[in-house]
């Protein structure tokens, strides 16, 4: 059973670019989130992905966007990219029902983003 | 606002010995959940422990145990008989609720070394 993938690994943009990450969940969660890690830092909460649409933001800038695909895969794009956007991108899934489990997130390995 | 602080930044330990790191939060909300997760070079965040607020009785996982002081907003986590393999930064995070739209906060992390 596959957990939750994530690609490309590393990627390196120009300021100004765009560029998109992509994530799948672990088999059977429907919910995807996205976080944010600077190095050094804990990861900041980008959105959260269920239904095809986002239903939580963190205080990000409308830059950063996503989407959710009917196979609940999802996608973080980030748009006229900024130094400070370079870290590491961490998508994360979780079931909707989580019964006992605390809506307990999966990580993935996340992409590392550098901005030159 | 939802907090959580890490006052450690880094901590050193002999194989064999216990170590506990700190971790405080701050909310207002009676409803929650708290978490430690680890993450080592690989970057993969692997939840290591987990603790509804409502419990009094601290959770354990193994080597792993916590000591949650509710009144204090206290979560601290106490790995005994520390392995190589437990190096790495090690976040505490923190849930509101039990409905899986709810983010997570992160703290800052305290990264830990096991020596030989």
């Amino acid at each position: 059973d596959a957990g939750v993938t994530q690609s490309p690994t590393h990627l390196i943009k120009t300021r100004g670019q765009q560029v998109t990450l992509r994530c799948s969940p672990k088999s059977g969660h429907d919910t995807v989130s996205w976080y944010q890690q600077a190095l050094g830092q804990g990861p900041q909460f980008i959105f959260q992905y269920y239904e095809e649409e986002e239903r939580q933001r963190g205080n990000f800038p409308d830059r950063f966007s996503g989407h959710q695909f009917p196979n609940y895969s999802s996608e973080l794009n980030v748009n006229a990219l900024l130094l400070g956007d370079s870290a590491l991108y961490l998508c994360a899934s979780s079931p909707r029902t989580s019964g006992g489990a605390f809506g307990e997130q999966y990580f993935g390995p996340g992409t590392r983003l550098t901005v030159t | 606002a939802q907090t959580v602080t890490q006052s450690q930044p880094e901590m050193s330990v002999q194989e064999a010995e216990t170590v506990t790191l700190s971790c405080t939060y701050d909310t207002s909300e009676n409803n929650y959940y708290l978490f430690w997760y680890k993450q080592p070079p690989s970057r993969q965040m692997i939840l290591v422990i987990r603790q509804e607020a409502y419990k009094q009785q601290n959770a354990t996982e193994n080597r792993f145990s916590v000591n949650f002081q509710k009144a204090a907003k206290s979560f601290s986590l106490k790995i005994s008989d520390s392995q190589l393999g437990d190096t790495a930064m090690y976040f505490c995070a923190f849930k509101l609720g039990r409905n899986n739209f709810n983010k997570f906060y992160f703290g800052s992390g305290t990264k830990l070394n096991v020596k030989p």
